[in-house]
């Protein structure tokens, strides 16, 4: 079975532009996270999909930020008019549908933003 | 609130040595649930060990060992006979009560010389 993809693996734009990462869950894996790692720290959470609905949001994502999961299966999140401060390495997540399995999550490579 | 503190910034360690990573956190949730996942150069964080709040037995999978307090609020790691290899940051982190994020401490960084 294959892990958690993401693409790009890397992303370099200029300021203002804007920028889409995709994330492949885990097959069967119902459930779908992002989250954003700047250097030195640990993950945030951004937000979270059970199947296709959205059912979580941090106050990190802004009005710029917006994450789909149309079919439940991969997931897209796009950013407006990019900042130098949203450089950051972004990191997709899958966790099972199995009761006393759900909360561990399986990340991705991640894709990795400058923002020049 | 939630909050896990990893409260060592950077450990070295020379081969076969055994190492330990602390980890203390804080939550009022009655239910939830750590992890240590490692984040070795290539950036990819790795699932390593998960624990239960109401399973407060510590367990050893290989050389992976880890040591849940609920008495202290710790979950520390342990490392034995570290190699080359197990050079990483790694990081604990909390998912509690009826929220499915997880809380990442800041990390540790452990390097290993041969």
């Amino acid at each position: 079975d294959t892990g958690v993809s993401q693409n790009p693996r890397h992303k370099i734009t200029k300021r203002g532009q804007n920028v889409t990462f995709r994330c492949d869950p885990i097959s069967e894996h119902n459930r779908l996270y992002w989250y954003r790692q700047t250097l030195g720290q640990g993950p945030e959470f951004l937000t979270y999909f059970q199947n296709e609905a959205q059912l979580e949001k941090s106050r990190l994502l802004s009005d710029r930020f917006s994450a789909e999961r149309p079919k439940g299966s991969f997931s897209t999140l796009e950013i407006q008019r990019t900042e130098q401060g949203d450089s950051a390495m972004y990191l997709c997540a899958s966790s099972p549908p199995l009761a006393g399995e759900q909360e561990t999550q399986y990340f991705g490579p991640g894709t990795r933003l400058l923002v020049l | 609130a939630q909050k896990v503190t990893q409260a060592q910034t950077e450990i070295s360690v020379v081969e076969k040595e055994d190492v330990t990573l602390d980890c203390v956190y804080e939550t009022r949730d009655t239910t939830y649930y750590l992890f240590w996942y490692k984040q070795p150069p290539s950036g990819e964080l790795v699932f390593l060990i998960r624990r239960n709040s109401f399973d407060e037995q510590n367990e050893i999978s290989g050389r992976y060992s880890w040591n849940f307090q609920k008495s202290t609020s710790s979950f520390n790691f342990t490392i034995t006979a570290s190699q080359v290899v197990d050079s990483a940051v790694y990081f604990c982190a909390l998912c509690g009560g009826a929220t499915n994020k997880l809380i990442f401490g800041t990390g540790t960084l452990l390097a290993v010389q041969p």
